[in-house]
């Protein structure tokens, strides 16, 4: 079974510092990982994408990701937080040895970006 | 950029009503789903179309919910006897492709409210 979690409900950060939403997984095969954004009165938008390949994975909107298969971590980061980041960011996952094609949603993360 | 929509975007109903959800995928995506959000809960899939017929279904999505393509460009979600419980945001979504490294993209999601 396939599984993820997000550690955190909430995340705040000082506009201008860097920003990690944590997010770990579980699966029996290799993991396909993927982060996705919402904003107020929108649907889920993708950010970024881990398959195969490096570790880390560069996104949308200067977001990026590193996954860690020791830690089965696939945390997501930014060098420096905008106010419009603030946003629920949801990390899914899906397990490559897997019957199923569908990912498994996180419960989301609150971001807040402070001016 | 194609974007998924769906209406209406608010849906009051009164219990053991039927409801129809609507959404309009990308028009090259071949690959469809609905998912749910209960109020501060996770994202739940439901189930995932293609070819006209559903390809995986959750335990959720019981003989009470139906999906349906009924023209080129519409994809419902329809619940026939709705309960208090089906109250939650309702998520459309569409990929291109269907094995596990496609990303989704999701509509802004439906509010449904069961009184």
């Amino acid at each position: 079974a396939q599984s993820v979690a997000q550690p955190e409900d909430q995340v705040n950060v000082a506009e201008g510092n860097p920003l990690t939403v944590k997010c770990t997984y579980s699966v029996s095969g290799n993991p396909y990982l993927f982060w996705y954004v919402q904003y107020p009165n929108r649907g889920l938008q993708f950010l970024l994408k881990y398959i195969t390949g490096d570790n880390l994975v560069k996104g949308s909107y200067g977001f990026e990701a590193e996954f860690n298969k020791s830690q089965t971590s696939f945390h997501l980061k930014k060098p420096s937080a905008l106010v419009s980041d603030s946003a629920l960011y949801f990390c899914a996952v899906r397990d490559g040895a897997g019957g199923s094609y569908i990912p498994t949603f996180g419960r989301g993360t609150s971001l807040i970006v402070h001016p | 950029e194609p974007e998924v929509t769906q209406t209406p975007s608010h849906q009051v109903t009164q219990m053991g009503q039927e409801v129809i959800l609507r959404c309009v995928p990308i028009s090259n995506h071949l690959y469809f789903y609905w998912y749910r959000q209960i109020l501060g809960q996770k994202v739940e899939f439901l189930v995932s179309f293609y070819n006209n017929e559903i390809s995986e279904k959750s335990e959720i999505f019981d003989d009470q919910f139906s999906v349906e393509r009924p023209d080129g460009s519409n994809f419902t979600l329809k619940i026939r006897s709705t309960k208090l419980e089906d109250s939650a945001m309702y998520f459309c979504a569409s990929s291109e492709g269907f094995s596990g490294g496609w990303e989704q993209y999701f509509g802004p999601g439906t509010r449904l409210t069961v009184t």
